[in-house]
């Protein structure tokens, strides 16, 4: 059963435009939720995150929001650009030990892709 | 900076064979973490760890066994390889948090195929 649902497998977008990348989730324990960014052959990075407390965040051209009620999370990316051209990881965080390390649990992953 | 580094890259593996997949970081990270990526999925845990000396089960333990005798070095056991443990493989870090969202640091992954 998945506790995290990312239901559109691509998104494709125009240069300049909004790009929205949705998440759903199940469990109402999670402490933060993540956003991964994937480019082919490397790691995952960091994207941007935001408390369960929260209902916004924002980090230059990118913003998380989160509803609660509903379980849903959003990224929106604007302007998009070329370079965003990856595959994003919603992954909500549940701690542990206290409060002092938590685990990830990631969502199959959107590929977004910005053309010109 | 280096930061996470995996090694090998890639390897394929015959079914039975054993091997370890190595993964060191360089920044002091207390928390240390292995996923396996199957094709169009998310990460898995397979195991963490949140110091030397101390290692804890993931989603997907089974296959696997791990140590943690340093703090800059957790490498990841498969000692008798199935078709099924074909993945790419990923070792993470982080710091200590304080009931913060402190962000994992990912290597770039060790391509495993079992054959």
């Amino acid at each position: 059963d998945q506790q995290v649902k990312q239901n559109s497998p691509s998104l494709s977008v125009q240069e300049g435009r909004i790009s929205i990348l949705n998440c759903d989730y199940t469990n109402s324990m999670f402490d933060y939720f993540l956003w991964y960014k994937k480019y082919p052959a490397e790691g995952p990075t960091f994207l941007i995150s935001i408390s369960s407390i929260k209902d916004k965040n924002e980090d230059g051209r990118f913003t998380v929001f989160l509803n609660k009620s509903a379980k849903h999370l959003s990224l929106h990316i604007v302007p998009s650009q070329p370079g965003d051209s990856a595959v994003y990881f919603c992954a909500p965080l549940i701690m542990n030990y206290g409060g002092s390390q938590g685990n990830l649990i990631f969502g199959k992953g959107t590929k977004l892709s910005v053309k010109p | 900076n280096a930061g996470v580094t995996q090694t090998p890259k890639f390897r394929i593996l015959k079914i039975g064979q054993s091997m370890t997949l190595q993964c060191t970081q360089d920044m002091n990270h207390n928390y240390m973490y292995w996923y396996r990526q199957d094709p169009g999925m998310g990460l898995k845990l397979i195991y963490y760890s949140v110091g030397a000396g101390i290692t804890d089960k993931g989603e997907v333990p089974n296959g696997y066994n791990v140590s943690r005798s340093t703090t800059e070095d957790f490498p990841l056991r498969l000692e008798l390889a199935a078709p099924s443990q074909t993945s790419v493989y990923f070792c993470a870090s982080s710091r200590l948090g304080e009931g913060s969202n402190q962000p994992q640091h990912f290597g770039d992954g060790t391509r495993l195929s079992i054959l």
